[in-house]
Order: structure tokens, then sequence, then C-alpha cells
């Protein structure tokens, strides 16, 4: 089955600069890749996804990259803000009827300093 | 639009009761995700269902743990005998069918088996 691999898993930044969260992945036949943000107390909220057709997807200051060669997919968020603090997840799918079940990786705590 | 609605959000219990936890998922979708969430672990997949049938439930631990749906907006996951390694938070999650649509997660319950 898919493995997904994340890192880091703590991540601290000054407010206003920018964050990056990596991941791989170990099947080549996955195509869609989102990215989860998960805040104290609640449950994961999608903020980003991506299909494997698309190398790059961008929604005001987040950001998603996709290297299907390589096997990585990053989130990127720029002008970081305090509210930005929180549990980031990728997870990955082969995507097809019969099988919706996503792969997440193990989370980064991402620390925005004021 | 209602969320994922769990219930109950604690519950704290001395081991070898009985569990059960609740979910009404979002009105109009057919699928239904059993997540559970430690540190340990990170977030797994228990089992899903798709239009109130179970598709995959080998993520289930267990034969202690097992999951109904009797109708379109309710699902209940039950653990019978609970054990202190059963504590963790535990979250529903819903989605339209389709090849991609968002999984949309509730707030969880945070179980502590004592």
């Amino acid at each position: 089955g898919e493995n997904v691999e994340q890192h880091p898993s703590t991540l601290s930044v000054q407010e206003g600069d920018s964050a990056v969260i990596k991941c791989t992945y170990s099947d080549s036949a996955s195509n869609y890749f989102p990215w989860y943000k998960q805040e104290l107390g609640k449950g994961p909220q999608l903020i980003i996804d991506i299909r494997s057709n698309v190398g790059e997807k961008k929604d005001q200051r987040i950001a998603v990259t996709l290297n299907k060669t390589a096997k990585h997919f990053s989130l990127h968020i720029t002008e970081t803000q305090p509210e930005d603090s929180a549990v980031y997840f990728c997870a990955a799918n082969k995507l097809r009827r019969g099988n919706e079940k996503l792969t997440f990786g193990t989370g980064t705590r991402l620390t925005i300093i004021p | 639009d209602a969320g994922v609605i769990q219930s109950p959000r604690h519950e704290v219990t001395e081991m070898g009761q009985e569990v059960t936890l609740r979910c009404k998922p979002i009105s109009g979708h057919d699928y239904l995700f059993w997540y559970r969430q430690t540190m340990m672990r990170g977030l797994e997949l228990l089992i899903y269902f798709n239009n109130n049938v179970p598709i995959d439930d080998s993520g289930m631990p267990e034969d202690r743990f097992s999951a109904k749906m009797p109708n379109a907006s309710f699902s209940t996951l039950k653990i019978q005998p609970s054990e202190p390694r059963d504590s963790a938070v535990y979250f529903c999650a819903s989605s339209l069918s389709g090849v991609i649509q968002p999984q949309h997660f509730g707030d969880g319950t945070r179980l502590s088996i004592l």
C-alpha cells in the first residue's frame, strides 16, 4: 500500500517569513495529494489539494508543488501569520472508484513566532 | 450548513466498559470514514462506508471494534470491551461521491480508557 513520509515534524518560523513542509510518497500511481490543517481541539480541515496532472497550485498565501518523478510534494506558506500556527498533514491516494482511502503523513507542528 | 457532528466530544471510562461513539455526516454525503489519531501512529483509517455499506474495514484493529451505519445520517463506532490502549481521538469524516471529493472532518471524540 501507499506510504507517506512528512518532514519536518516541527517547524518554527518568524511571522512574515515563509514555511515549507515536504512529503514523499511511495506509490507512483498515486494521483491526488491534499493538505489538511488541524487546529487544537478541531478536526483536520482541507486547505489545498493537487492532482497528478498539475505541477503547482496556488491559493492566496499557500501553494503546493508536485514532483511526480521524485515522488514528492510540498506545501509553501508565504507571509506567515500567527493564525497559521497549527498541525499540517499531507496525504496521498490513487483515487478511483472503490478506493477512496487517503494515506496521511505524520504531521508537522508549525509555530509562527510573533 | 452544519458540518460533521460527533458525540460525545469527550469520554472517560474504565477498561472493560463498552464505548459507543456517534457521527452524523453532512447531509447528502454518501461516504463516511472513521479515523483514529494517536501521537504514536498518527491518523489511521479504521473503516469507511459508501451508501451505508462498509467498503473497507481493514484498519479496524481488533474484533473488539465494530462500526455500523444504519442510515445515511448516522453511524456508530463501538468498542467492547475497551482497553487503555484504545485511548485516542476518534474522527469521523464524510464526503460526496466522485473521484476527487474532499473529506470533511468532525471535531472528534477524545476517548480516555482508565
